[in-house]
């Protein structure tokens, strides 16, 4: 299994603010997902990164893969309330398509 | 937009019992899957399924689950004499091609007594 880990575990800001949050692991993924999380609920997909060094942006979200395909970021640009939530990254690697997730980010943005 | 469906919401067994929880895939999508997340954990693997055959499994997924896809539409996990350990959200997810984006439903929260 390969090992992604989330950092930070918590982040609190004030609306207004940027963040990112990090996903890094020692192994090399053929694809990398962000999700979000809402209590009681399931993943609901983002984003999907495949080419090392891709960017993609998704209104003020902006999801990057590293070059070697081994991590990637999120970076929310003046955060709102409403982008308060769980988000996780999970890599699918070469060898099969099962995903490995990190352990996730919780992300609190206060008005 | 296609979504994948989970029933039940919520299911509560004793210890001992066995159930079954059923997800229906976004029709078009030949790769299903299931994952477990034990409360306050990682969400982790357990299977996944194409072409009527189980493609990978974890060490979780041992002879005590199983999985079936019945009809051309439901994918079902099956729960054997359950432990108090099964306890966690059960999630089934689909994919249209095997490194493809993989959709989740909303999950089964499964408790046993």
């Amino acid at each position: 299994t390969q090992l992604l880990e989330q950092s930070p575990q918590f982040l609190s800001i004030q609306e207004g603010e940027n963040l990112t949050v990090y996903c890094n692991s020692s192994s090399v993924f053929s694809s990398l997902q962000w999700y979000r999380q809402e209590p009681g609920e399931g993943p609901v997909l983002l984003v999907t990164v495949v080419t090392g060094g891709e960017v993609k942006k998704l209104k003020r979200l902006t999801f990057q893969f590293g070059d070697a395909r081994k991590d990637s970021s999120l970076h929310i640009t003046a955060a709102q309330p409403g982008d308060t939530g769980l988000y996780l990254c999970a890599g699918i690697s070469s060898n099969d398509y099962k995903l490995s997730f990190g352990a996730g980010t919780t992300v609190t943005v206060r008005a | 937009e296609p979504e994948v469906t989970q029933t039940p919401s919520h299911q509560v067994t004793q210890m001992g019992q066995e159930v079954i929880l059923r997800c229906v895939p976004i029709s078009n999508h030949l790769y299903f899957y299931w994952y477990r997340q034990i409360l306050g954990q990682k969400v982790e693997f357990l299977v996944s399924f194409y072409n009527n055959e189980i493609s990978e499994k974890s060490e979780i997924f041992d002879d005590q689950f199983s999985v079936e896809r019945p009809d051309g539409s439901n994918f079902t996990l099956k729960i054997r004499s359950t432990k108090l350990e099964d306890s966690a959200m059960y999630f089934c997810a689909s994919s249209d091609y095997g490194e493809g984006p993989q959709h989740f439903g909303d999950g089964t929260r499964l408790s046993i007594l």
